[in-house]
């Protein structure tokens, strides 16, 4: 079945340490996304890709880095310089912009607790 | 910029009752818009889509019409279920061929139906 995985769906970090989130996806799509979700709150967008070897900056890329290697893989780093962690991070992925039905796909999230 | 504005929740209903979600946009050219369902600790998942003017989305009995006279994309549904509680988001799309192309969320609307 085709989808996106994110992994773990729990996450443990310890102050000053540097975790990384995977995102796959096996739906043969260009663009992929991280957002942040914090307690009642909506998504915000930390990077985004359209295309193998290029990424963007969303609204709140501090602290966070990606790669974009392959097309199916997006991992997010958080960095120690990222001071306020904890949250629920998803993943997405879309059919290249230049279709009109760009709607996207979400992964199962995981979410992050600094202890 | 382009945003999304929803009605803060959350919406508390009775089993069978009318839904009404509001929402309202911002944004150049034609966006597509969609309705987003997130459960309890799970990631989103596409309701509904509308990708021109006048369009209605439908799915699982909601129902969402593009108005672009009044930049709305409310929400509705006839008679929810206790099923139904979870939390909306309503997001729009930049046109295909924006180089700034990523989705947009607003805050998301909690619903909660009790039986």
């Amino acid at each position: 079945d085709g989808g996106i995985t994110q992994s773990p769906k729990y996450l443990f970090r310890k102050e000053g340490q540097n975790v990384t989130l995977s995102c796959e996806q096996n739906l043969n799509h260009d663009a992929m996304y991280w957002y942040r979700q914090d307690p009642g709150q909506g998504l915000r967008l930390i990077y985004y890709s359209q295309i193998v070897n290029d990424f963007q900056k969303g609204d709140i890329a501090e602290g966070y880095s990606v790669s974009r290697e392959k097309k199916e893989s997006f991992p997010l780093t958080v960095t120690s310089a990222q001071k306020n962690p904890t949250a629920f991070y998803l993943c997405a992925s879309s059919s290249p912009p230049t279709r009109m039905n760009t709607e996207a796909f979400f992964g199962q999230g995981t979410r992050l607790t600094v202890v | 910029g382009d945003s999304v504005t929803q009605m803060e929740g959350p919406v508390t209903l009775s089993e069978e009752a009318f839904l009404t979600i509001n929402c309202t946009y911002t944004a150049t050219g034609y966006p597509s818009l969609f309705w987003y369902v997130q459960y309890p600790g799970e990631g989103l998942q596409l309701l509904l889509k509308a990708t021109k003017a006048d369009d209605k989305g439908s799915n699982k009995g909601f129902e969402a019409t593009y108005r672009k006279e009044t930049t709305s994309f409310h929400l509705e549904k006839g008679s929810v279920q206790v099923s139904d509680s979870a939390v909306y988001f309503c997001a729009l799309t930049r046109p295909p061929m924006d180089s700034s192309y990523k989705l947009i969320f607003g805050s998301g609307t909690r619903l909660l139906v009790r039986p």
